[in-house]
């Protein structure tokens, strides 16, 4: 059982370039988010997507868009880089979408480190 | 809106020392609380959280955390740490308000350091 993969584990792109980050997960749940964690800030949500068809935004989404056409996967994409997206990027899902209020953990990939230049 | 406040940024101890990572978070629902930790270049893993019920919680590897409703707190205690301790520990909160579809806010972090 492979849970979350996140690919690729490491990137380096020049300001401006536009590239996407993959996520797959192999446990059929409907909720899916993407986080990005900077030093002593915690992490913070992005997007996140209650199933196939529906996403929304989290506390920092500008510059990232998302997408959620199937259940297993849902790509994270930088449309135009800039410094300030260098950080550590963590994608999760768990069981349950609208009708369940996250009582349910959160199962973490292990991360993409994207540094723009 | 709701937030986590973790207090300490690095814990420095000794091996078998007990340690207390200190928790406190803002929210004018109810909420669910976890502690997930996080090894070298790994994801978060779930290590304990607070449903509902007693309001000691514990994990399998000795990790325990106290909820305190009156005074907003989760702190996450361990009586005798060990070298594989050593990692950065979140906090997060999911607030039940029908709107908010379990999403997770965290602190900041605590780096745990334990020195043999």
């Amino acid at each position: 059982n492979a849970g979350v993969t996140q690919t690729p584990k490491f990137q380096v792109l020049k300001t401006g370039q536009s590239m996407t980050l993959q996520c797959a997960q192999d446990m059929n749940h409907e909720y899916m988010s993407w986080y990005r964690q900077d030093p002593g800030m915690g992490l913070r949500l992005i997007h996140y997507s209650v199933g196939a068809g529906i996403t929304d935004q989290g506390e920092v989404p500008n510059g990232y868009n998302v997408s959620r056409s199937t259940t297993e996967d849902f790509p994270l994409r930088l449309l135009s880089a800039a410094p300030s997206q260098t950080s550590v990027y963590f994608c999760a899902s768990r069981k349950g979408g609208r009708e369940l209020e996250g009582n349910q953990p959160q199962h973490f990939g292990d991360g993409t480190r994207l540094s723009i230049l | 809106a709701q937030s986590v406040t973790q207090l300490d940024s690095q814990v420095p101890v000794f091996e078998e020392a007990p340690v207390e990572l200190r928790c406190n978070y803002s929210s004018s629902v109810s909420v669910y609380l976890f502690w997930y930790v996080q090894y070298p270049n790994q994801g978060l893993q779930l290590l304990l959280k607070y449903l509902s019920g007693s309001t000691l919680v514990e994990s399998i590897n000795g990790f325990e955390a106290e909820f305190n409703k009156s005074q907003t707190s989760f702190h996450l205690r361990k009586p005798s740490v060990h070298i594989s301790d050593t990692a950065e520990y979140f906090c997060a909160v999911s607030v039940i308000d029908g709107t908010s579809y379990g999403k997770l806010t965290f602190g900041q972090g605590t780096i745990l350091t334990v020195h043999p």
